[in-house]
C-alpha cells in the first residue's frame, strides 16, 4: 500500500526558512496538497496541487514536488507558523485519500 | 462565507453507535464531494470517508469499512456519518471537509473544514 513519510518535527529560527518534506514512491506524479493544523482549530489548506497557494495564504508559503519528495517551504518563519503540517494525496485507483503522518513546526 | 458545522459527537460505550452531522452554508453542498477526516489522540489526520457530489462513489478507509456509513442530503445541505460498532480506536475529533472542485469525478484538495466534533468511545 502507498505510504507518505514526514519527519515528526522541524525547528526553525525566527525569520529563517523552514522546509517540510513528504516522501512517497514517485510522489512527483501525484498532486500533493498541504494543510496547516493548529490545536483546537480547523485545518487550513496552504498549498494545493504541488505549488498553488489559496487566496489568503501568505506568499511566504510555497511548494514543490518532484521524484520521490514533495516539499513545503516557509520563508521568514513567524511564531504564528507554529503548527502541524500534513501532506495529502488522492490515490485515484482506489479512490482513497492519504495523509502523511504530520510534521510539527517549531519556530 | 463558506461554513461547515459538525455536531453529534459525545461519549459512547464500545459497541454502540453515533451519528455525526455536518451542516454546510455559504455554498451549494450538492456541487461538491465531501469528506470526513479524524484526528485520533496523539496521532495525525486520518481520512475516514468520502462521497462524490452525486453520491455515485462512496469510499472508506479500511479500518471503518462495514461499520461506518456516509450519506448526504443535499436538500438539507447536510452530510452525515453513521458510526456503528464503535471501538476505542475510533476516539477522536471528526472533521467534515469540502472538496474544492465542483461536480468532479476525481477528488482534489479540501479547501474548507469544520471545527470538528469530539467522539469519545469509553466504558
Amino acid at each position: 500500500s502507498y505510504e507518505l513519510t514526514q519527519s515528526n518535527s522541524v525547528s526553525v529560527a525566527l525569520g529563517q526558512t523552514a522546509r517540510i518534506t513528504c516522501g512517497g514512491d514517485d510522489i512527483g506524479s501525484r498532486n500533493v496538497h498541504w494543510y496547516q493544523h493548529k490545536p483546537g482549530q480547523a485545518p487550513v489548506l496552504v498549498i494545493f496541487r504541488d505549488t498553488n497557494r489559496p487566496s489568503g495564504i501568505p506568499e511566504r508559503f510555497s511548494g514543490s514536488n518532484s521524484g520521490n519528495t514533495a516539499t513545503l517551504t516557509i520563508v521568514r518563519a513567524q511564531p504564528g507558523d507554529e503548527a502541524d503540517y500534513y501532506c495529502q494525496v488522492w490515490l485515484g485507483r482506489t479512490f482513497s485519500v492519504l495523509f502523511g503522518g504530520g510534521t510539527r513546526l517549531t519556530v | 462565507e463558506v461554513q461547515l458545522v459538525e455536531s453529534g459527537g459525545g461519549l459512547v460505550h464500545p459497541g454502540r453507535s453515533l451519528r455525526l452531522s455536518c451542516v454546510a452554508s455559504g455554498f451549494a453542498l450538492e456541487d461538491h464531494a465531501m469528506h470526513w477526516v479524524r484526528q485520533t489522540p496523539g496521532k495525525g489526520l486520518e481520512w475516514v470517508s468520502g462521497i462524490t457530489w452525486n453520491s455515485e462513489k462512496i469510499v472508506y478507509v479500511d479500518s471503518v469499512k462495514g461499520r461506518f456509513t456516509v450519506s448526504r442530503d443535499n436538500t438539507k445541505n447536510s452530510l452525515y456519518l453513521q458510526m456503528d460498532s464503535l471501538t476505542r480506536e475510533d476516539t477522536g475529533t471528526y472533521f467534515c471537509a469540502r472538496d474544492r472542485i465542483v461536480r468532479s469525478s476525481s477528488w482534489y484538495e479540501f479547501d474548507s473544514w469544520g471545527q470538528g466534533t469530539l467522539v469519545l468511545v469509553s466504558s
